[in-house]
Order: structure tokens, then C-alpha cells, then sequence
């Protein structure tokens, strides 16, 4: 079935480090691919997303590539912020379900 | 414009009992899909709703089961609960291909 594995966390780094995390995935079809991002108490914000191969997607610095050679879809942010700390997921899409990693926590010191 | 409002905000229920949680679609939105979200897991798709009826379901027993009503917004409802049915439950909302937007959630506990 379709599935997504992403790298563990949690991840701690100083403010203006460099961010990446990695997710792959197994698919059926021709899977859409997106990060969401969960602050605490909250539901899921789309972040970005891709819908074939070699597409970029982009926002708030935040940047992933649909790489369909080695299913792979890794997040990265060159500078981040303390209000980057978040759980981030990175899901596919067959059909009209959605399936998600299991998240990595990243946590922002100042 | 409003986005996906989920009602309540928390619940507490005990074994055996059953539940009705509650969403409103984003504006616009004429599709609605349930996910559970267990402490410290990614959500799990539950079921999908188009038209009033249940377009696709995901690994869950039948004692999970939805509703769709003719303004879209759509009632989860959950049957016997079971001290594992403890989770976030989270309704998404989209319209064609677009992606999905999440609400906040429901909290429910199982005592």
C-alpha cells in the first residue's frame, strides 16, 4: 500500500541553522506530494506541495523537490526561525486519501 | 472567510459509549475527510465525503461511520468506544483536486 517514512525526531538546532528533513515514499499510482506543519494545539497547515516529478514547491523558505528516481520529497530551509518549531508531516496523495509520515518535532533555540 | 470549524473542542467519554463529533467545511469546500491522530502519530484517514455519500474509506471497523449533509458539513460517529479510540480526530475539507484544509480537531478521551 501507499506509505511514507520520514526522519525521526526530534530535531533541536540554533536559529539561523540549516533545516532538512528527509521523507520517502512507497506508491501505487502517481502520487501529489505536500508538507504540513502542526503548532501545538493546532490542526495541519499545508506548508507546500508538488504534483509531479521535478516540481519545487516553496514557502516561508521552506523548499522540496519531487524526486521520483529515488521517491523522495526532503524538506529544507536555509535559515530558521524559533517560530519554525513545529511537528512537520510529510504526506502523499492516490485518489482522495491522504497518507502521512509519522512527523519529525523540530525545535528552534535562540 | 472562515476556515474548517470542528465542534467541540474536547470530549471525554467513557468505554462502551458512543460519539457524534462535528464539521463545517471551509467556504467554498463541497468535500469532507476524517482523520484520527493518535499522541505522537501521523493522522490516519478515516473516510472521505462527496455528494453525501462515502466516496472511500481507510482501515477503520464499521463502528466508525459518517454523514454528509446537503451544506456539505459532516457528523463522524463513533460506536462502543474503546480506551484505543483516545485521539485527535481531524476533519479536512477540499474542493476538486485542490488540497485539503484541516481544522483544529476534537480531543477525545476515553476514561
Amino acid at each position: 500500500g501507499d506509505s511514507v517514512t520520514q526522519m525521526e525526531g526530534p530535531v533541536t538546532l540554533s536559529e539561523e541553522a540549516f533545516l532538512t528533513i528527509n521523507c520517502t515514499y512507497t506508491a501505487t499510482g502517481y502520487p501529489s506530494l505536500f508538507w504540513y506543519v502542526q503548532y501545538p494545539g493546532e490542526g495541519l497547515q499545508l506548508l507546500l506541495k508538488a504534483t509531479k516529478a521535478d516540481d519545487k514547491g516553496s514557502n516561508k523558505g521552506f523548499e522540496a523537490t519531487y524526486r521520483k528516481e529515488t521517491t523522495s520529497f526532503h524538506l529544507e530551509k536555509g535559515s530558521v526561525q524559533v517560530s519554525d518549531s513545529a511537528v512537520y508531516f510529510c504526506a502523499l496523495k492516490v485518489d482522495y486519501k491522504l497518507s502521512f509520515g509519522a512527523g519529525t518535532t523540530v525545535t528552534v533555540r535562540a | 472567510d472562515a476556515g474548517v470549524t470542528q465542534s467541540p473542542t474536547h470530549l471525554i467519554k467513557t468505554r462502551g459509549q458512543q460519539v457524534t463529533l462535528r464539521c463545517s467545511p471551509k467556504s467554498g469546500h463541497d468535500t469532507v475527510s476524517w482523520y484520527q491522530q493518535a499522541l505522537g502519530q501521523g493522522p490516519q484517514f478515516i473516510f472521505q465525503y462527496y455528494e453525501e455519500e462515502e466516496r472511500q474509506r481507510g482501515n477503520f471497523p464499521d463502528r466508525f461511520s459518517g454523514h454528509q449533509f446537503p451544506n456539505y458539513s459532516s457528523e463522524l460517529n463513533v460506536n462502543a468506544l474503546l480506551l484505543g479510540d483516545s485521539a485527535l480526530y481531524l476533519c479536512a475539507s477540499s474542493l476538486g483536486i485542490q488540497p485539503q484544509h484541516f481544522g483544529d480537531g476534537t480531543r477525545l478521551s476515553i476514561l
